[in-house]
């Protein structure tokens, strides 16, 4: 069964530096997501992305974000300039635009910056 | 305003005993779906089941019910014959507007534990 798959598993960065989370959608889907969830709280909304651009962004996506389908598979979160609240677990999340427009999850990226 | 509102932090079922995980939203719109997602202690989110404001039954998805009350503005998730494998967060999801780009607000969750 197809599923999104998110590399890496666990990223550890020092505050101030840039990460690149990469993202694999299931390879039919049109729509695009970035959430996070911060340790015990519930998951949040950073953007979704469709036809090569942004569709919808939260006021947690500021210009220390940024997101790229750079080929016909992957999707990138970068963060530049990571703080230490930016720690969180990042999901990517990708939908085929169906009736339900249900969203599959990827394993998601445990972002810890210290 | 909170969106979604999960009352129960935790819940504790016996093992295949039924579990009713509660679930309130909050809209305007008229078109919108529901959907419950599953996080296990290894992180991940599965999709479980989805509801659309237009659907006049109750989704079912083997296991799975959810018992959608239009009026009352609920959509909670019923899980029958409760397994180890089921204690995990149970996450209450809603998506206003019936579009592929629209992004998911989700509750705070309930940690469901089932005891054998």
């Amino acid at each position: 069964e197809p599923e999104v798959t998110q590399t890496p598993s666990h990223q550890v960065t020092q505050m101030g530096q840039e990460v690149i989370l990469r993202c694999v959608p299931i390879s039919n889907h049109l729509y695009f997501y970035w959430y996070r969830q911060i340790l015990g709280q519930k998951v949040e909304f950073l953007v979704s992305f469709y036809n090569n651009e942004i569709s919808e962004k939260s006021e947690i996506f500021d210009d220390q974000f940024s997101v790229e389908r750079p080929d016909g598979s992957n999707f990138t979160l970068k963060i530049r300039s990571t703080k230490l609240e930016d720690s969180a677990m990042y999901f990517c999340a990708s939908g085929s635009g169906g009736p339900a427009h249900e969203q599959y999850f990827g394993p998601g990226t445990r972002l810890t910056v210290t | 305003a909170q969106k979604i509102t999960q009352t129960q932090p935790g819940m504790f079922v016996q093992e295949k005993e039924a579990v009713t995980l509660d679930c309130t939203y909050d809209t305007s719109d008229q078109s919108y779906g529901l959907f419950w997602y599953k996080q296990p202690s290894s992180g991940e989110m599965i999709f479980l089941i989805y509801q659309g404001s237009y659907d006049e039954q109750n989704a079912t998805e083997g296991r799975y019910s959810l018992n959608f009350q239009k009026a009352r503005k609920s959509a909670n998730l019923v899980i029958s014959a409760s397994q180890l494998g089921d204690s995990a967060m149970y996450f209450c999801a809603m998506r206003e507007r019936s579009s592929g780009n629209t992004p998911l607000v989700f509750g705070k969750g309930t940690r469901l534990s089932v005891i054998a």
